[in-house]
Formats: structure tokens, C-alpha cells, sequence
């Protein structure tokens, strides 16, 4: 069974400028969660979603939206980039309750 | 909110010596407990979970974790390390806060970086 697969792996933007990512879960998962990896702040959740529905939330500005459509492959968006939001972002996909969460390879965005 | 330590952001170990990773956790109830592993630029690998049952629980590679209630800890273990274990990794928690949806997310710790020397 393929994993959990992110795309772009690499991207680089220019403050003030937006961006999405992409992530396709595994076969079968209908839960996706969004995470943002920095040195400083370690791991820190984004959201879920789960059945094209937003579930959960974590503690981001609403410059950072998602969605999920129905075939639960999950896009992530920010919007105007600011530096700080160089980042890896990591998404995990898990069949239904966000427990046992499998990560994909994660998208490594730079802001300049 | 709950929280997870790893009290070392480095540990050095010899190659073919044991390992035991810290990991303590603050919340009121027995959260779901996980230990991932991070290879440099790669995503994190599940190595092992605790839901409930029996407090010591085995995962891939080698690696067991034992959950202690009354010291809120949930350490990793490897009896034997090899070169190739050298990575960072995480202990997580997740709990239930809505009941019949979802949860808030998993919560890690700050990482161990281990280093294995030859």
C-alpha cells in the first residue's frame, strides 16, 4: 500500500505571496492532519479534517486554510508568506480518528 | 492543554550499547502515547504506540517503550543500537476532546537527537 505522499517536496516564495500544498493519504484514510516543523517551535498541529469537514484546529492566524475533498486527498494554503513561515510541513493521514497517524515526507518551504 | 517533555535534546551512545529514550507526559487522563522517529529531511516514522492493556509495548525496528502511570512516563528502549538508529525522535501524545469526533492533534516534544558512536 503506497504511503502518504506530499507535493512539491521543495518550494521557495517570496513574502507576501501565497502558496498551497498538496497531500494524498493512504488508501483507505479519511483523516488528514496538517503540521508545521521549525527549529524553534518544534512540531506544532495545524488541523484536521476528516470527511471534506474541518475538525480540528490548532493555534495558527488564519492566513493558513485547508480543505479536504472527497476523495480525502487534503491542499493546504498561506497566504501572504512571511519569513517565519519557513517551514517543514508535514502531513499525516490516519482511517478515522487522528490516533495512530502515518506522516508523508513533508513539504520544505522557504520565504524570502 | 497537555504537554510532552523529553528532558534530552542529545544523547550519545556507543554502537551495540542499550538506549533509553525519556519521555513524560502532563495530562489527567491516559492519553494515547506514540514514539516517532525523524531521519534528516525525511518525514516522521511511527515506531511504536500505547492505546491501553499491557504497559510494555513492542514496535518495529527493535524498539519496546513501557507506559508507568504513576511516573506519567512512557521511555524508549533498545536493547542494542546500531549506526543506523542515529535519527531524531519524538514522543507524542493524543487525547480525546470531542467526544465521537476528533482529537486536538498530536502534541510532541521537543525531540532527541541521538548519536551513535562507532
Amino acid at each position: 500500500k503506497a504511503g502518504v505522499t506530499q507535493t512539491p517536496r521543495y518550494l521557495i516564495k517570496t513574502r507576501g505571496q501565497q502558496v498551497t500544498l498538496s497531500c494524498s493519504p493512504i488508501s483507505g484514510h479519511r483523516s488528514v492532519s496538517w503540521y508545521q516543523q521549525t527549529p524553534g517551535q518544534g512540531l506544532q498541529f495545524l488541523f484536521e479534517y476528516f470527511s471534506e469537514t474541518q475538525r480540528n484546529k490548532g493555534n495558527f492566524p488564519g492566513r493558513f486554510s485547508g480543505r479536504q475533498f472527497s476523495n480525502s486527498r487534503s491542499e493546504m494554503n498561506v497566504s501572504t508568506l512571511e519569513l517565519g513561515d519557513s517551514a517543514l510541513y508535514l502531513c499525516a493521514s490516519s482511517f478515522d480518528r487522528p490516533y495512530e497517524q502515518y506522516f508523508g515526507p513533508g513539504t520544505r518551504l522557504t520565504v524570502t | 492543554a497537555q504537554s510532552v517533555t523529553q528532558p534530552d535534546i542529545h544523547i550519545t551512545v556507543s554502537e551495540g550499547a542499550s538506549l533509553e529514550l525519556r519521555c513524560n507526559y502532563s495530562y489527567g487522563a491516559t492519553p494515547y502515547l506514540f514514539w516517532y522517529v525523524q531521519s534528516p529531511g525525511q518525514g516522521l516514522q511511527l515506531l511504536l504506540k500505547y492505546f491501553s492493556g499491557d504497559t510494555l509495548v513492542q514496535g518495529i525496528k527493535g524498539f519496546e517503550a513501557e507506559f508507568k502511570r504513576s511516573q506519567s512516563s512512557f521511555n524508549l528502549r533498545k536493547p542494542s543500537v546500531h549506526w543506523s538508529d542515529a535519527a531524531e525522535y519524538f514522543c507524542a501524545v493524543v487525547v480525546d476532546v470531542t467526544p465521537g469526533g476528533g482529537a486536538d492533534g498530536l502534541t510532541f516534544g521537543k525531540g532527541t537527537h541521538l548519536i551513535i558512536q562507532p
